[in-house]
């Protein structure tokens, strides 16, 4: 059973970079088929996609948040993470790790961490 | 990208069916046979209950279901229970590689 955990601080001063990594359980980031996620949720709001990348370092990013975010992967501690600079109270939200399953026949997103909460605030 | 369209809330009684809908264009929705449903219940991770338009994950009742006809996907729920009010949220590939969620609509079981 593959799980994933976010880990990082709870909270980033404005103008700073938030940095979270998730780590892999169960399973391997350099497994084929799959694209390593993040996805955030501000408080009382939906759900906004940031990102993914493939174990090979290919990413796609959110074009909102495309100029502010970096996703990497470390293949050697199972680990891939998130990086979102020049953060404002906007960028506060629930920060969710996701496992994103991708054939030539299917595509969804099936395995999502617990969330971490992160906050914005001098 | 845009967020997909769906609406804010939808409620019915215990037994009855309801239907959320999800417009995209015709670079998402209408592009690919890739949209998911998750629903999620307050201060919880969001859990799949349908993917690629119209797959029940296991263990999904099949009171979920999912249908698409050109931009705008269909989420029904059948058989109404208590246990299915949640947020409902879908989400889209799309023509650039990313992907888009809808809104989300809230589902009250009267």
């Amino acid at each position: 059973q593959v799980q994933l955990q976010e880990s990082g601080p709870g909270l980033v001063k404005p103008s700073e970079t938030l940095s979270l990594t998730c780590t892999v359980s169960g399973g391997s980031v350099s497994s084929g088929s799959y694209y390593w996620s993040w996805i955030r949720q501000p408080p009382g709001k939906g759900l906004e996609w940031i990102g993914y990348i493939y174990y090979s370092g290919s990413t796609s990013y959110n074009p909102s948040l495309k100029s502010r975010v970096t996703i990497s992967v470390d293949t050697s501690k199972n680990q891939f993470s998130l990086k979102l600079s020049s953060v404002t109270a906007a960028d506060t939200a629930v920060y969710y790790c996701a496992r994103l399953f991708c054939s030539r026949t299917s595509c969804f997103y099936g395995i999502w961490g617990q969330g971490t909460m992160v906050t914005v605030s001098s | 990208q845009s967020a997909l369209t769906q609406p804010a809330s939808v409620s019915g009684s215990p037994g009855q069916s309801i239907t959320i809908s999800c417009t995209g264009t015709n670079s998402d929705v209408g592009a690919y046979n890739y949209v998911s449903w998750h629903q999620q219940h307050p201060g919880k991770v969001p859990k799949v209950m349908i993917y690629d338009v119209s797959n029940r994950p296991s263990g999904v009742s099949n009171r979920f279901s999912g249908s698409k006809s050109g931009n705008t996907a269909s989420l029904t729920i059948s058989g109404l229970q208590a246990e299915d009010e949640a947020d409902y949220y879908c989400s889209s590939y799309t023509r650039s590689s990313t992907w888009v969620f809808g809104g989300g609509t809230k589902l009250t079981v009267l």
